[in-house]
């Protein structure tokens, strides 16, 4: 079975243009999340997923990221225009659907990432 | 607010010599844990969590892990460490018992060297 996938793996691109990340969960998981690693901090969480419908935006830095995942299948997160400060690794994550408790946990199965370098 | 607590940015371990990974965390109830690990070019792979019970857990790879409330820690062990375990490691919180739903809150990382 294929794991998370993410394309591409590396973007470069000059402050005030625009960049699409994809990812691709893993066939049949409802949750998909986002999250990013600015160089040196800490992984972040930008939004999560359940199926089409956004249930957790409240990472998101500001309104130049938008995503969307297009008949809860795989999501894009654009970014425009980009800034310098959005470099760093972006990555994907998902994880079976259901509410998560003790004995429900789903593990978030991660992709390797896109590394977003901004000049 | 919760939050994760790796102290030590690098660390570096002799091939066979026993190995442990600080983790600290700040969250109002008895959170979920987790370690992961990131390999070059690879994505985050769970290695081990804790939910409840047994305060000693054991992953994969041959780590463990033990969660002391009293100290707010959930530090990483391995008794001997292999050239494969170089790596980033990550400590991770989860406060899904409020919402239902995952959110991951992330230490810094830690980068294990090993030396020959």
């Amino acid at each position: 079975e294929a794991g998370v996938t993410q394309f591409p793996s590396h973007s470069v691109i000059e402050k005030g243009q625009t960049v699409t990340l994809r990812c691709d969960p893993i066939s049949g998981h409802d949750n998909l999340y986002w999250y990013r690693r600015v160089m040196g901090k800490e992984i972040k969480f930008l939004l999560h997923f359940v199926k089409e419908s956004k249930q957790d935006e409240s990472g998101m830095p500001n309104n130049r990221f938008l995503a969307e995942r297009t008949g809860g299948t795989y999501s894009t997160l654009k970014v425009q225009p980009a800034e310098l400060e959005d470099s760093g690794v972006y990555f994907c994550a998902s994880s079976q659907g259901g509410l998560a408790g003790p004995s429900s946990y789903n593990e978030q199965f991660f992709g390797p990432g896109t590394r977003l370098t901004v000049l | 607010a919760q939050s994760v607590t790796q102290p030590d940015i690098h660390i570096t371990v002799s091939e066979g010599a026993s190995l442990e990974l600080r983790c600290n965390y700040s969250y109002g109830a008895t959170p979920y844990l987790f370690w992961y690990v990131q390999s070059p070019g690879q994505g985050l792979q769970l290695l081990l969590k804790y939910f409840s019970g047994d305060t000693l857990v054991q992953g994969i790879k041959g780590f463990e892990a033990e969660f002391k409330r009293s100290q707010s820690s959930f530090n990483l062990r391995k008794p001997s460490v292999h050239w494969s375990d170089a790596a980033e490691y990550f400590c991770a919180v989860d406060g899904v018992m409020n919402t239902g739903f995952q959110k991951l809150v992330f230490g810094t990382g830690t980068r294990l060297l090993v030396s020959p």
